[in-house]
């Protein structure tokens, strides 16, 4: 069935580093969405994207559909200490009926100690 | 315009007792999905509500149901609770049926006992 690999699973920041994570499904995806998740409280949608090679920013993050429809990339630039948290990867899932999302396990944020 | 909003924002019940989590969706938005995040499985898929109508279903047993009534706002009940059915529990709404961009409340953490 269709599964979202998130690379990696965690990772440490130092404020002002730029920070790359990627999510990769063995089957295609029509549309790949980004949220970020803080501790206690849901999922706020970050960046969604609908078409291949399709680059779109918000603010100091970037994200990328993938060429092969099979994954997609986040990028955070000059990171700030409010970046922390866990960001998820989530595109349609096609079972069925109409689709609905499924997410990608998640990349873990945290402060470099 | 107000957020997803969540009531009660935690519950603790004892096993083999039944919870009621309510759920309004962002004003204009008319389908309501539901989600249950665990440490161990992520994010999964319950179901989703459209014009007061279930029109998907994620892989879990009877015992979770829900509704949705005319105002859009939605309910999921869970009936006989077991250990294993402690977890964040998240409602999210769109637009329309099946749409990607989902928008998500604060999660009911339910604690059974």
């Amino acid at each position: 069935g269709q599964q979202l690999n998130q690379s990696p699973q965690s990772m440490f920041i130092q404020e002002g580093e730029d920070v790359s994570m990627n999510c990769t499904s063995s089957s295609i995806f029509n549309t790949w969405l980004w949220y970020k998740q803080d501790p206690g409280e849901g999922p706020v949608l970050l960046i969604a994207l609908y078409k291949a090679g399709e680059l779109t920013s918000n603010g100091r993050l970037t994200a990328q559909f993938g060429i092969t429809r099979k994954d997609s990339f986040l990028n955070i630039s000059a990171s700030i200490p409010s970046d922390v948290g866990i960001y998820f990867c989530a595109g349609p899932f096609y079972g069925g009926s109409q689709g609905n999302l499924i997410f990608g396990k998640g990349t873990k944020l945290s402060v470099k100690p | 315009k107000a957020g997803v909003t969540q009531t009660p924002r935690y519950l603790i019940k004892t096993r083999g007792q039944q919870v009621t989590l309510s759920c309004s969706p962002i004003s204009g938005h008319r389908s309501v999905s539901w989600y249950q995040q665990t440490p161990g499985q992520g994010l999964q898929f319950l179901f989703e509500y459209f014009s007061e109508t279930q029109r998907n279903k994620g892989n879990f047993p009877g015992r979770f149901s829900g509704r949705q009534f005319s105002n859009s706002r939605s309910e999921m009940n869970v009936s006989t609770l077991e250990l294993g059915d402690s977890a964040l529990y998240l409602c999210a709404s769109s637009l329309r049926q099946g749409a990607n961009e989902q928008y998500f409340g604060p999660g009911t953490r339910l604690t059974v006992t």
